[in-house]
This record gives structure tokens, sequence and C-alpha cells, in this order.
């Protein structure tokens, strides 16, 4: 099973800055086969990009993702209020699919 | 609008069973790869199920032999039979319709709210 861990824990930013979110695999992702979603308080999870850097439909392009081998990242370009949420990667590329323990970004 | 809608949540004591229901609307659940992923209080997130739209079912080894996947095609509903339930499965119970990757791998791209499963005495 492919451990993801996720860096930093709490990520502390203000609105307009850019964000870099790190996820790390004990073992490399098969054709960098890694997804990113949004979770906000009280919401069910969303999904951002998959495939490590193609971004689901509807997603804004201040989001990309990159990555491949065990490193990836997932780079928010200038902050808005409504950015600030949870974010968790996932795996898809060994079985079973595994997710990362969260990033919580958080208004400075 | 494609949709996912969960029920069946509740209290219950160790040891017992629950079922939870995932109904879908805006697409046909067994044309797709459906999963139940589950959320235990302040934690993230963690796998529990998958059906392909084949009917070909897999589970997350801490599930596995106490609960099952099924679906209804003609409600066209997903199912999550859970057995001899411990108070480590507590969590919100989110089911999802994932996109296949190779015809084995899958990711999440619609999502419910989620239904509440607790399980104390």
């Amino acid at each position: 099973e492919i451990l993801l861990t996720q860096s930093p824990g709490t990520l502390s930013l203000s609105p307009g800055e850019r964000a870099t979110l790190s996820c790390r695999a004990s073992q490399s992702v098969n054709s960098g086969r890694l997804a990113w979603y949004q979770q906000k308080p009280g919401q069910s999870p969303r999904l951002l990009m998959y495939d490590a850097s193609s971004r689901a439909t509807g997603i804004s392009d201040r989001f990309s993702g990159s990555g491949s081998g065990t490193d990836f990242a997932l780079t928010i370009s200038r902050l808005e209020p409504e950015d600030f949420a949870v974010y968790y990667c996932q795996q898809y590329g060994s079985s079973p699919v595994t997710f990362g323990q969260g990033t919580r970004l958080e208004i400075k | 609008e494609v949709q996912l809608v969960e029920s069946g949540g509740g209290l219950i004591q160790p040891g017992g069973s629950l079922r939870l229901s995932c109904v879908a609307s805006g697409f046909t659940v067994n044309s797709n790869y459906m999963s139940w992923v589950r959320q235990a209080p302040g934690k993230g997130l963690e796998w529990v199920s998958v059906m392909y739209s084949g009917g070909v079912t897999y589970y997350a080894g801490s599930v596995k032999g106490r609960f099952i996947i099924s679906r209804d095609n003609s409600k066209n509903t997903l199912y999550l039979q859970m057995n001899n339930l411990r108070a480590e499965d507590t969590a919100v119970y989110y089911c999802a319709r994932d996109v296949a990757v190779n015809n084995y791998y899958f990711y999440m791209d619609v999502w419910g709210k989620g239904t509440t499963v607790t399980v104390s005495s």
C-alpha cells in the first residue's frame, strides 16, 4: 500500500499570496496517477486535479498541479478567500487507492 | 444534474448492522465505477469499497469480510451493508462516482454529501 505524506500540515497565508502544497509517496506512483481534492468545512470533497496536472471541469486556472514519481505539488497562484480549506491528495496508480492525511490552508 | 444522495446512517451499537443507500441522478450507477469513502471525525479520507461497472468488488482491509457493496440497477442505487460494526467505523460515509483508469484504477469525480454512522454503546 502506498503511503502519501502531505506537508505542511497547516499552511497560513494571506489572500493574494501563492500557496504550494506537497504530497510525497512512499513509492513511485505509476504514470503520475495522482488526484487532488478540496474540502471545505461541513462539505464533501471536490475534485480539483487528476493525472497530477489536469484540472477537473470548472476548476480555476489559478490551480495547477505538478510532479511525478514520488513527489507532487498543488500550487494556487493567487489565493482567494474561498480557497481556504483542507486539501487531500490521492494516488490511483496502485491498489488500494490511498489518500494523504491532508493540508489545512488557513487565512493568516 | 449529476447528484448522489446518501442515507441510512445513524447510531448503532458495537456488533450491530446498518445498510447505507446512495441514490444517483443524472447518470447510471451500473455504467460507472462507484465507491464508498469514509471520514472519521476530525480525520482524513479513507477509501472503503468499490464496485466496478461489471460488478467486480473490492474492499479495504479494515472492512473486508464485514462490509458488502451492492447496487440495484432498477433503483439506480448503490448500497453498503455494514455488519459487525466497531467503534472505529464511526465516520461520515460518502458515496462517490469514480473515473476508471485502465479498467482497474480510479479517482472520484462526483461526491455525495455523506451520511453519518456512529458506533457506540
